[in-house]
């Protein structure tokens, strides 16, 4: 059972860059897998920010690209995000996903984690 | 990318049937059959309910079913329960290689 776990701060300035890990558990990322991550904004509905397979093709969400970065450290099996130059409108909850055939949907969620756009 | 469009809410008696609706264009919902929805209950992250527009996620009561007509897909709820309380988004794969969600519908039991 893949179990996904976010973490990082909880409060951002704005224009720095944001920083998120998930870290995965029951599952080798490196075996296989869609993962990627969502977000909803606090009253508001989901986005969808990116996800990548792990043999290597990412799909972006365009409003978005410019300023994501995923990456995965298969030692830790973590997948971490980055979103740069980060405003008050980046503020939401981020979720973990994954799913075992598709970028589609997402089968595997993590309980979220709440970042706040603020000085 | 426009948003998908469910109403915002819903509401329905314990045993009652209602269903969601989830309207977009021949660019995603009418286009491909990879209409997914999810179930979020107050305060708790979405739970995938079905996907490919009329598949059952696994562990998914089969109350939830999902259909498609041209550029609409809806969600159905059978047989209602209190804890099926929620709010549910649609979502679909788009023409431009993206995903789009619906703003969501709250389902309330009367």
């Amino acid at each position: 059972q893949v179990q996904l776990q976010e973490s990082g701060p909880g409060l951002v300035k704005p224009s720095e860059t944001l920083s998120l890990i998930c870290a995965v558990s029951g599952y080798s990322i490196s075996s296989g897998k869609y993962w990627g991550w969502m977000r909803q904004p606090p009253g508001k509905g989901l986005e969808w920010i990116a996800t990548f397979y792990h043999s290597g093709s990412t799909y972006y969400n365009p409003s978005l690209k410019s300023r994501v970065a995923l990456s995965v450290d298969t030692s830790k099996n973590q997948l971490s995000l980055k979103l740069a130059s980060v405003t008050a409108a980046d503020t939401a909850v981020y979720y973990c996903t994954s799913d075992s055939n598709t970028w589609y949907w997402a089968y595997y969620w993590g309980q979220g984690t709440l970042v706040t756009v603020s000085s | 990318q426009s948003a998908l469009t469910q109403p915002a809410s819903v509401s329905g008696s314990p045993g009652q049937s209602i269903t969601i609706s989830c309207t977009g264009a021949s660019s995603d919902v009418g286009g491909y059959d990879y209409v997914s929805w999810y179930q979020q209950p107050p305060g708790k992250a979405p739970k995938l309910m079905i996907y490919g527009v009329n598949n059952r996620a696994s562990g998914v009561s089969d109350r939830f079913s999902g259909s498609k007509s041209g550029n609409t897909a809806s969600l159905t709820i059978s047989g209602l329960q209190a804890e099926d309380e929620a709010d549910y988004y649609c979502s679909s794969y788009t023409s431009s290689g993206t995903l789009v969600f619906g703003a969501g519908t709250k389902v309330t039991v009367l």
